[in-house]
């Protein structure tokens, strides 16, 4: 299976600009998609495709990346961002998830 | 709007059968898409377990093969998941989401938190 390997946590301050990223152990073209899951909530679609964004979400939200590294940049981050993101490719079967990154706010 | 909503018992002794629902309004499962299932164990790992798609078909997560059938009652537009032989390795959140192509998921339930214990 292709593993996704995200940094475990990242702490930063409002207004900041963030970047999370995703590497695959093996290419996943641009099948990578982005989520975000507030505590207690399921996880909502943020990015799919690499870097098109969802119906709704913020435009603060932006992803980029091919092949192996991917990334989710959050600009401005604001307080409500406080939530785990987890990227999942799908070019590779079975679809598969990186572990998460926990973005606290300082 | 799309709704999915998981139910099934929490608790489920070792070895027995783990059975879930999601019921899903405001999209009919026939029309399109695939219709999976996806858990999350406690400490955040992820895991896509199978779908069944808008004609019937399934397709399952090879770790899971064995143990795993997905079926669907079409005319109370739900599908289930059944998994057999659990172990308290099967403990998690379960989560029944769409299947939008290319394999990325656009709506999902709530969750169902499911432990395996004795």
């Amino acid at each position: 299976d292709t593993v996704l390997t995200q940094s475990p946590a990242l702490a930063v301050s409002p207004g900041e600009r963030v970047t999370i990223s995703c590497r695959a152990s093996e290419s996943v073209s641009t099948l990578m998609h982005w989520y975000q899951q507030k505590p207690g909530q399921q996880p909502t679609l943020l990015i799919y495709l690499a870097s098109n964004l969802e119906s709704g979400v913020p435009a603060r939200f932006s992803g980029s990346g091919s092949g192996t590294d991917f990334t989710l940049t959050i600009d401005p981050v604001e307080a409500d961002d406080t939530a785990t993101y987890y990227c999942q490719q799908s070019w590779n079967d079975p679809p598969t998830f990186g572990g998460g990154t926990k973005l606290e706010l300082k | 709007e799309i709704q999915l909503q998981e139910s099934g018992p929490g608790l489920v002794k070792p070895s027995q059968s783990l059975s879930l629902t999601c019921s899903v309004t405001g999209y009919t499962i026939t029309s399109g898409y695939d219709w999976s299932w996806i858990r999350k164990f406690p400490g955040n790992k992820m895991e896509w377990m199978g779908y069944i798609s808008y004609s019937g078909s399934t397709n399952y997560n090879p770790s899971l093969k064995s143990r795993i059938s997905i079926t669907r009652d079409t005319s109370k537009n739900q599908f289930f998941l059944q998994l057999n032989s659990v172990t308290t390795e099967d403990t998690a959140t379960y989560y029944c989401a769409r299947l939008t192509t290319p394999y990325y998921f656009d709506y999902w339930g709530q969750g169902v938190m499911v432990t395996v214990s004795s």
